[in-house]
């Protein structure tokens, strides 16, 4: 069985530092390209980042690029979000989810709430 | 930017067929997926490149998508079906968009 268990989410400083993790289990990690996806009721679902299986071609939204970076560690089967400069509207569940163009599993989120 | 645009609600009674739609420039051309998330759960995927449906998804959920609208089309509609539906697309251009999501009340 797939599962992804993200971690790492709680309360950030505006302007501080968040660092999620997401646990994988069930599939090859190591072959898999993988993204943080992330939901507020406001914008609904956004994508954040992706990362292919090799960790060498890496992409961003604009809306986080230069402030989060996309990480894994295939020997860990771990995928990794670094999130600096964190900002209100960075609130959100963060979700890591498999795939390319479309998430074929998704974890079950981690709450990052960014406030002072 | 790339838009898609989804009903922010549709009913449909139990046993009837539900067609959710999802608009955007030239859409057709793209390939669209659709998500099913349940309250408190994560999104699901039920369709990819218009029309697949992963191993365990239901036969009676399809998807088409022609000129400028991807529908989800959700035959004999159960009361478990009553959930937030969510379109998504990618290309080059406009990387990864998502619809603002349709929720369907089974009255």
């Amino acid at each position: 069985e797939v599962q992804l268990v993200e971690s790492g989410g709680g309360l950030g400083q505006p302007g501080g530092s968040l660092r999620l993790s997401c646990a994988a289990s069930g599939f090859i990690f190591s072959t898999s390209e993988m993204n943080w996806v992330r939901q507020t009721p406001e914008k609904g679902l956004e994508w954040v980042a992706y990362i292919n299986s090799g960790g060498n071609n890496i992409y961003y939204a604009d809306s986080v690029k230069g402030r989060f970076t996309i990480s894994r560690d295939n020997a860990k089967n771990s995928l990794y979000l670094q999130m600096n400069s964190l900002r209100a509207e960075d609130t959100a569940i963060y979700y890591c989810a498999s795939g390319t163009n479309y998430f074929d599993y998704w974890g079950q989120g981690t709450l990052v709430t960014v406030s002072s | 930017s790339y838009a898609l645009t989804q009903p922010p609600s549709v009913s449909v009674s139990p046993g009837q067929t539900a067609s959710l739609t999802c608009s955007g420039d030239k859409l057709g051309d793209k390939f669209v997926c659709w998500y099913q998330q349940r309250p408190g759960q994560s999104p699901v995927l039920l369709i990819y490149q218009d029309q697949k449906r992963p191993s365990g998804i239901p036969e009676r959920f399809s998807g088409s998508n022609s000129g400028d609208t991807a529908t989800l089309t959700i035959s004999g509609t159960q009361a478990l079906d009553e959930a937030v539906y969510y379109c998504q697309t990618w290309d080059s251009a406009t990387d990864v968009v998502f619809g603002g999501g349709t929720k369907l009340t089974v009255l």
